[in-house]
């Protein structure tokens, strides 16, 4: 089974600095899907950032971009220039190609953002 | 405009009552999720349908059942409700089941039994 393991329960960062927020997974397969959701306190999950494990280059949207290293099965979220409105729960998701059907989310990482 | 929405937002409710959670979608999406998330955070699929197939059912009690009227929709029923139920529902909804497709989260629904 896939699992996926966010080893930082929280995280704090000043205001305008860099954070990075690590992930890792394990799996057998070798096509399957990432993601990082946002979880701010209005409890709604957004989505970040995505990944396909196919592709070597990383993923970037804006502020946000990822480290993928796919034989180390890591895939950290880096966020530049950190704005109060980044605090919130992250989570770290696996969705496989072939069991398309089951996403699984990691346990999460609490970023505080201070002015 | 809200593109997966739910109802109601918080809901308290008595040991055994039974209660339902509704779920719309106005994405055109083929695809839709239940999920819940427990009191510390952890989030784990629940249910997920298909153009009204159910496709996957994680090993939830049969005391929870998905209604799908139609394919914007995916309604959660659950029967003599019990303390372990409380927490947070969230549907969700992807345009098919492919694994590389965004999963669009409503504003969750909180639940607790007392």
């Amino acid at each position: 089974a896939q699992t996926v393991t966010q080893s930082q329960p929280e995280m704090s960062v000043q205001e305008a600095e860099t954070v990075t927020l690590s992930c890792t997974y394990d799996t057998s397969e070798s096509d399957y899907y990432l993601f990082w959701y946002k979880q701010p306190p209005s409890r709604q999950m957004i989505l970040v950032i995505r990944q396909e494990a196919y592709k070597q280059q990383n993923a970037t949207e804006n502020r946000f971009s990822v480290n993928f290293q796919k034989a180390a099965k890591s895939f950290s979220l880096k966020i530049s220039d950190s704005q109060l409105g980044d605090a919130a729960m992250y989570f770290c998701a696996y969705r496989s190609a072939y069991n398309n059907n089951d996403m699984r989310f990691g346990a999460g990482t609490r970023l505080t953002v201070k002015p | 405009d809200t593109a997966v929405s739910q109802t109601p937002k918080y809901l308290v409710t008595q040991m055994g009552n039974d209660k339902s959670i509704k779920c719309e979608q106005n994405l055109g999406h083929d695809t839709m999720y239940w999920y819940k998330q427990d009191s510390k955070k952890f989030l784990k699929i629940m249910f997920s349908y298909n153009n009204k197939e159910l496709i996957i059912n994680e090993t939830v009690p049969n005391r929870f059942s998905p209604k799908s009227p139609d394919k914007a929709h995916l309604n959660l029923h659950i029967n003599s409700l019990e303390l372990g139920d409380s927490a947070v529902y969230f549907c969700a909804s992807s345009q098919d089941r492919s694994g590389g497709k965004t999963q669009y989260f409503g504003p969750g629904t909180r639940l607790l039994v007392l």
